[in-house]
């Protein structure tokens, strides 16, 4: 069975453009996560989505927004980037949104800044 | 959020058991406590979880303290792919309406050969 899928692999923008990720879950499995892991820090939550819906937000600016397609795929969005927005951004996908589901993570996408 | 405490680094060598510590003074009754681990360039991957009772899988075993305060990883026989960032993560069971994984530093494991 696949795994979470994420695309691209590696992006490189200057600050002030945009940029969207896109994310693929497991078959079967209706929430995604999206976390953002700068060099040398654990991952840091930035939304989940269930059903569609926005269940829970991290403490990331309004620059950053998501959304998630009837299909289970989700789109990360960020505006107006900055330096500080260079990073790994990791999707997670899990059944539900119960505490005891696992919550598995694709590769990431690597956001370089310039 | 209850918050976790782990050793920032550890070593072991091949094939001897390794106990990555976690302290959590401050966990609820409704905490369940999950491990996570971050093998170089690759995204997170769950390890084990318990609530009160200590669990075995193929991968770990998790030890939970009594009074549930602190928990321990153990790899019985590590392996030079066991080398990551452990994570020792609380979870609410409740609906909180914090419903993500807060990751802390973690413990980086160097095993040698």
């Amino acid at each position: 069975d696949a795994g979470v899928t994420q695309s691209p692999t590696h992006l490189i923008k200057t600050r002030g453009q945009q940029v969207t990720l896109r994310c693929s879950p497991i078959s079967g499995h209706k929430s995604v996560s999206w976390y953002q892991q700068v060099l040398g820090q654990g991952p840091q939550f930035i939304f989940q989505y269930y059903e569609k819906e926005e269940r829970g937000r991290g403490n990331f600016p309004d620059r950053f927004s998501a959304r998630q397609f009837p299909n289970y795929s989700s789109e990360l969005n960020v505006n107006a980037l900055l330096l500080g927005d260079s990073a790994l951004y990791l999707c997670a996908s899990s059944y539900s949104t119960a505490s005891t589901d696992t919550q598995y993570f694709g590769p990431g996408t690597r956001l370089t800044v310039l | 959020d209850a918050k976790t405490t782990q050793p920032n680094s550890m070593e072991s060598n091949e094939e001897e058991p390794v106990h990555l510590p976690c302290n959590h003074s401050t966990i609820s009754g409704t905490d369940y406590i999950h491990w996570y681990r971050q093998l170089p360039s690759q995204g997170p991957e769950y390890v084990i979880h318990g609530l009160t009772s200590n669990v075995n899988n193929r991968m770990a075993s998790l030890a939970i303290a009594e009074d549930r305060k602190s928990s321990t990883l153990i790899l019985h026989r590590a392996t030079l792919r066991d080398a990551a960032v452990y994570y020792c993560i609380l979870r609410d069971s409740y609906d909180t309406g914090r419903r993500a994984l807060t990751f802390g530093s973690g413990t980086r494991l160097q095993v040698q050969p």
